[in-house]
């Protein structure tokens, strides 16, 4: 079974601080993609990232970096210089390929606040 | 270039009643998922739609199902409403494909049961 756990419920922060999100998921595949997506209060899931289970290079772009650890089962995902627009529920997913169909796991979520 | 559309966004229904979520897809993209957003919870997988068809299925009771059309726009319908089935619905429209893998996410229909 495949499981994804973000531990932390809600984060606040003042602008301009870094934040790391944590992401730690559990799979007996060797195939998978980790995903993060942002949700704002409007509703919709904004894609931000997709790393597949064989590249574990860590990833920048632009505020956002991601790190990427198997040895861990992590996929941590750090913002720069926070600012009050970032302030949204950010999710964790992880998709794998089952008899030829994707099986997408989301996380709990991480509320983030950004205080100005 | 629309992104995926949900119709409507918002929905009161009282128990035991039946609704219809509806949901056009981003173009160029042919199959479409669906998923239950409670409160202060991720989002949960409840089917997904190819050529019309169901291909997948969530943990979900019968009570929910759904519908392609030809142009690959969708509904997804519960019947028999619970309280506890008050939550976001949120569509996501992808091409097909393991590689090509991207979910392009509505901004969802918030159903309020009563």
């Amino acid at each position: 079974a495949q499981k994804v756990t973000q531990a932390q419920t809600e984060i606040s922060v003042v602008e301009k601080e870094d934040v790391t999100l944590d992401c730690v998921y559990e799979t007996r595949d060797t195939t998978y993609y980790l995903f993060w997506y942002k949700q704002p209060p409007s509703g919709e899931l904004v894609f931000l990232i997709r790393r597949n289970s064989f590249d574990e290079q860590n990833e920048i772009s632009g505020r956002y970096s991601w790190n990427f650890q198997k040895s861990t089962s992590s996929f941590n995902f750090t913002i720069t210089a926070s600012q009050v627009v970032d302030s949204a529920v950010y999710f964790c997913a992880l998709v794998m390929n089952s008899g030829g169909y994707q099986k997408v796991t989301f996380g709990t979520g991480t509320k983030l606040q950004v205080i100005p | 270039d629309a992104g995926v559309t949900q119709s409507p966004t918002h929905l009161i229904k009282t128990r035991g009643q039946q609704v219809t979520l509806r949901c056009s897809p981003k173009s160029g993209h042919d199959t479409v998922s669906w998923y239950q957003q409670a409160l202060g919870q991720g989002p949960q997988f409840i089917f997904q739609y190819y050529e019309e068809e169901e291909r997948q299925r969530g943990n979900f009771p019968d009570r929910f199902s759904g519908h392609q059309f030809p142009n690959y726009s969708s509904e997804l319908n519960v019947n028999a409403l619970l309280l506890g089935d008050s939550a976001l619905y949120l569509c996501a429209s992808s091409p097909i494909g393991w590689e090509s893998y991207g979910y392009t996410f509505g901004s969802g229909t918030r159903l309020t049961v009563v």
